[in-house]
């Protein structure tokens, strides 16, 4: 079964550190991986989208890592600020079911606070 | 603000009932997209819907349905109603709806329904 699994669960960090989330998957193949912020009671919004081919992609204080060999990507936050209280969540799509099935994870809740 | 509308945006109902939620896509996006998510769950995909045809199913109930309109909003019908329906459900839009890397997916607000 294509899964996504994030860790960890929660974080809770001061105002400007840096933190960084993890999401596994077993999805293959697949066409792409996505990071969304979600605020609380909010849709989520689009982070970063990467190919199997990318390896990084920044979004201004957020960069995006992709290991296809071992199925792994991070999502690397630099100088925290009080706004990016949210959860984010990694988003596999499933190239089998023509790339219309976006599989989601569960998030990680993060809260930054000064 | 995405460009993706959704209404109503609270919803509080009883069970064995029947709602419709609404929702009008980004100018110019053919796919519409509709999202569960429910407090200890992540989103769940329910359905997709390109320029009017259903394009993808996903984990939907047979008591919801969908379906898009010639004017491309589209409107998720519950029925029969159950405690366990209560979530936020979300609408979300994209041009061309092949979920391809440039193929971005722009989200509504959503709408919570309570069922009591």
């Amino acid at each position: 079964k294509n899964q996504v699994e994030q860790s960890p669960q929660s974080l809770i960090i001061l105002e400007g550190k840096n933190c960084t989330l993890q999401c596994n998957y077993t999805v293959s193949p697949f066409s792409n991986l996505r990071w969304y912020k979600q605020d609380t009671g909010r849709g989520p919004v689009s982070l970063t989208i990467m190919t199997f081919s990318e390896n990084t992609k920044s979004n201004g204080r957020y960069t995006a890592t992709l290991d296809a060999d071992t199925k792994q990507s991070s999502l690397h936050i630099t100088a925290s600020q009080l706004s990016d209280s949210a959860s984010y969540i990694c988003v596999v799509s499933d190239v089998n079911q023509a790339g219309t099935a976006l599989i989601f994870g569960k998030g990680t809740t993060l809260s930054v606070s000064s | 603000d995405s460009g993706v509308t959704q209404t109503p945006k609270h919803l509080i109902t009883a069970t064995g009932q029947r709602v419709t939620l609404r929702c009008s896509p980004r100018s110019g996006d053919l796919s519409v997209y509709w999202y569960q998510q429910s407090l200890d769950q992540g989103l769940q995909f329910l359905i997709q819907y390109y320029n009017g045809e259903e394009r993808a199913k996903g984990n939907i109930l047979e008591r919801f349905s969908a379906q898009q309109f010639p004017d491309l909003h589209s409107e998720l019908n519950l029925s029969s109603l159950e405690l366990g329906d209560s979530a936020l459900y979300f609408c979300a839009s994209s041009v061309d709806g092949t979920g391809g890397p440039t193929d971005t997916q722009y989200f509504g607000p959503g709408t919570r329904l309570t069922v009591l």
